[in-house]
């Protein structure tokens, strides 16, 4: 599969704690994206690494990339219950199309 | 706020009938996307589109059909809706240049009886 695999499927956790998911994928890229999903809603874009960068941050939201391991890794920092979602991430290829290789998402609960 | 609707939101119909789930985006995006998504799952590309008159079949095989007449709009269409078909449909476009963030709709939420 060319899909981003995230780890874990599910995350519970009180608010005020980190969380963190990871995503492998298996071919090369031009960048990793993660995006979150509300229970029945559409995807919202989060964050993008490209390639050629090794961390990012906005906000509450720290992104690490290690292309030589294919992972990926989001961390959210000090966490509330309005965190809690699905968190997708997604391949970009750097296909003509343009188009995203998602996995099948970490469920993260907060409770409060 | 993403500028890209989908209606309905939610469809419940009986088999056999023939249903058009709309998708509208306002950002003047060449490329456009129809995914599948099972609960719990990952999303699977149905169909994709370059700009106007472009439609092309993604990674899952589907039943549904896909239009592309005007830039902003990209429905799909099922002839005969079966239980199989049964799942929520998302639907995302993406600007031609530049970094490849895709824009989701809040889906629409199918089931077939």
């Amino acid at each position: 599969s060319q899909q981003g695999e995230e780890d874990p499927q599910a995350l519970s956790i009180q608010e005020g704690e980190n969380a963190t998911m990871n995503c492998s994928y298996k071919t090369s890229i031009n960048n990793l994206q993660w995006y979150r999903q509300n229970s029945g809603r559409g995807l919202v874009h989060l964050i993008l690494i490209r390639s050629n960068e090794r961390e990012k941050h906005s906000g509450r939201l720290r992104v690490t990339l290690d292309t030589s391991k294919k992972s990926s890794s989001l961390l959210i920092t000090a966490s509330r219950a309005a965190d809690t979602a699905s968190y997708f991430c997604a391949c970009d290829r750097g296909s003509t199309l343009g188009r995203l290789y998602f996995g099948r998402g970490t469920q993260l609960t907060v409770w409060p | 706020e993403a500028d890209i609707y989908q209606t309905p939101r939610y469809l419940v119909i009986g088999t056999g009938k023939k249903i058009t789930l709309e998708c509208s985006q306002t950002m003047g995006h060449d490329k456009m996307y129809w995914y599948q998504q099972d609960p719990g799952m990952e999303l699977h590309l149905i169909h994709y589109s370059y700009g106007v008159n472009s439609t092309e079949k993604g990674d899952l095989s589907s039943e549904s059909t896909v239009s592309r007449i005007r830039t902003e709009h990209f429905p799909l269409t099922l002839e005969s809706a079966r239980p199989s078909h049964t799942s929520q449909y998302l639907c995302a476009s993406s600007d031609a240049q530049g970094a490849t963030e895709a824009f989701f709709g809040q889906g629409t939420r199918l089931t077939v009886v």
